[in-house]
Order: structure tokens, then sequence, then C-alpha cells
């Protein structure tokens, strides 16, 4: 399973765009990169997910370089409310697929 | 469509006893994970059941143990528990068969040992 390494802390003020990088060296031909959200006490929450290129959703764009070795998680306009730890988890979340590597996390902090 | 829910949400119980803790799974999905969250920590990987068999382990001893139910909801057995078992107990379930579906998490158990 490729382990993955982020930045522990992150500030940004409110209505910037947040870029969160991601290292994984060791991924997988099978593996996935996938974002989540967590707040205190709550449990992680789906942000989005990509296997290569740019992905883009409503809340969230994730880029993906060719070699696949790094990924980047963009969040537009951040608010108050996004101040939360991002995990970044890559693995194969195909049938069997049973372990998600969350390592520390990357402790987001947004200012008025 | 129902999210996974968890319960109890706290539990407090003292050094030596079992617990168990319960997990309902979203709806559509036959696949739970169980992880433990110590404060300040990522989740970290227990057990995952798939057709109501263990389908993989991570780094936690034989007194963590699982059962999963033919309607998909699971339950995390812990004996002889530690203070160091003092943590957030998540459950999460997913749809095995489509390797593009991500996990999904309840908000947990946070569980305290006296």
């Amino acid at each position: 399973l490729a382990k993955t390494t982020q930045p522990i802390s992150m500030d940004s003020y409110e209505g910037q765009e947040v870029n969160i990088t991601c290292s994984h060296n060791n991924i997988a031909t099978n593996d996935y990169i996938t974002w989540y959200q967590q707040f205190p006490s709550q449990g992680p929450r789906f942000i989005i997910q990509g296997y290569k290129t740019k992905v883009t959703n409503e809340v969230a764009s994730l880029f993906i370089p060719a070699d696949r070795k790094s990924s980047t998680l963009s969040l537009p306009r951040v608010s108050l409310s996004d101040t939360a730890v991002y995990y970044c988890l890559v693995g194969d979340m195909g049938p069997g697929a049973n372990n998600l590597f969350f390592g520390t996390g990357t402790r987001l902090t947004v200012i008025p | 469509e129902t999210g996974v829910t968890q319960s109890p949400t706290h539990l407090i119980k003292t050094r030596g006893q079992q617990v168990t803790l319960r997990c309902s799974s979203q709806s559509g999905h036959n696949t739970v994970s169980w992880y433990q969250q110590a404060l300040g920590q990522g989740p970290q990987f227990i057990f995952q059941y798939y057709r109501e068999e263990e389908n993989g382990r991570g780094n936690f001893p034989p007194r963590f143990s699982g059962l999963q139910f033919p309607n998909y909801s699971s339950e995390l057995n812990v004996n002889a528990l530690e203070l160091d078992d003092s943590a957030l107990y998540l459950c999460a379930s997913s749809l095995a068969g489509d390797s593009n579906q991500p996990q999904h998490f309840g908000d947990g158990t946070r569980l305290s040992i006296l």
C-alpha cells in the first residue's frame, strides 16, 4: 500500500484558493488517489477521487501529473468552515482492497 | 440514501472490561471497515468485513474482533480493554466490486477507558 507525505499544516485567508500537495512516490498501477476532510469529533468526509489528469466536482479539483507520484487538492475560495484536517490516501479500491493509510493529514486553518 | 450510522456515540469503560460497538452501513454498500483514531492522529485500519468474513486486518491484536451480519451491518468487539484503547472508533462502508468506489465514514464512537 503506497504511503503518502503531505504538509502538516497550512494557513489561508478567507476567499483565497488553497492548494494542498501530496507525495506518493510508490503509487501502484491500480491505486486511486482519494482526499477526505475531517472536522473534530466527526468521521472523515469524502471530497474527491481520481486516477490521472484532472478531476473536478462541486467542492474541489484534483490535479494528478502524468507520473502520478504526487497530487494536488485545490479548494477554490475557502471559507472559515473549510478549517479542518485534509487527508490524502492512495490505494486500490477494487474488490478485496481493504486498507486505507491515512497518515497525519494537513491541518488547514482559514483566517478571517 | 441513508449514510453510515454508529452506536453508541460515546462510551466509558474501565480497564479489563469488554465493549461492543455497532455500525450500520450506507444503503447499497456491502463492505465495512473499522478504524481506530487516537487524538491528534490519522485513522488506523483495524480490519474489514466482506460477505460476513474478515477480509484483511491491520496491526491490531486478536482481542479486537468483529462480525458482519447478512444485512451488512457490523460489530467491533474489544476484550480486556486497556487505557491505550481510548480513541474514536470509525466505521466506513463501501461497495466492493467497483474499483472506483470510495469508503464513506460514520461519525464514530468515542470510547474512553478509565
